[in-house]
């Protein structure tokens, strides 16, 4: 079975600038979670998808937002890029377990570098 | 809001031998997974074991063992016979098993702890 793939791999944007990453979760898996990784903060918690719906979002301004399509592939975009932004965007994906349940193993994919000059 | 603390930025451990990653917890809630993922230089995120909390019987995963201890909250990871190929970042982490609907339901990470294998 597949594993989660992200694209693109590495991007460079400028700032003020926007950006947009893709997920494709592991075949069966319908949930879908971003995490940013950065030397100072470590890895933080974006948002989860479940359902096409946000199901759960961190501690992040709203130039950071999210989809999910009925395939459970995922985007999440950036507006208006900082410098603060350049990261390893991470997506995981799992499976449910169900409505009241949070999902429990999350399977990461190789992630994407951005960096903002 | 739960935290996860990995006291040790960097281990070094000889080849072949064991080597013992802390990490510990803080959370009002009793129901809950627990993680050990690694990351190596690719920067791939992989699961190395996981932990029900309901269960206390500790997860074994080959080499790979944990300690688990829920009333005093922690979470140690226990990597025998090392080899090369365990030289990684390794971060503990934690998930409520129950969604809130209301928060921040994802995984909460320790800073890591940087695996040396010395040949």
């Amino acid at each position: 079975k597949a594993g989660v793939t992200q694209t693109p791999r590495y991007l460079i944007k400028t700032r003020g600038q926007q950006v947009t990453l893709s997920c494709s979760p592991i075949s069966g898996h319908r949930s879908v979670s971003w995490y940013q990784q950065t030397p100072g903060q470590g890895l933080q918690f974006l948002f989860e998808y479940f359902s096409e719906t946000q199901r759960n979002k961190g501690n992040f301004p709203g130039r950071f937002s999210g989809r999910q399509f009925s395939n459970s592939r995922s985007e999440m975009n950036v507006s208006t890029l900082e410098l603060g932004d350049s990261a390893l965007y991470l997506c995981a994906s799992s499976l449910v377990s169900g409505r009241a349940r949070s999902t429990d193993t999350q399977y990461f994919g190789p992630g994407t570098r951005l960096t903002v000059l | 809001a739960q935290t996860v603390t990995q006291s040790q930025p960097e281990m070094s451990v000889q080849e072949a031998e064991t080597v013992t990653l802390s990490c510990t917890y803080d959370t009002s809630e009793s129901d809950y997974y627990l993680f050990w993922y690694k990351q190596p230089p690719s920067r791939q995120m992989i699961l190395v074991i996981r932990q029900e909390a309901y269960k206390q019987q500790n997860a074994t995963e080959n080499r790979f063992s944990v300690n688990f201890q829920k009333a005093a909250k922690s979470f140690s990871l226990k990597i025998s016979d090392s080899q090369l190929g365990d030289a990684a970042m390794y971060f503990c982490a934690y998930r409520s098993a129950m969604y809130s609907g209301g928060g921040a339901d994802g995984l909460t990470f320790g800073k890591g702890t940087h695996l040396i294998i010395q040949p």
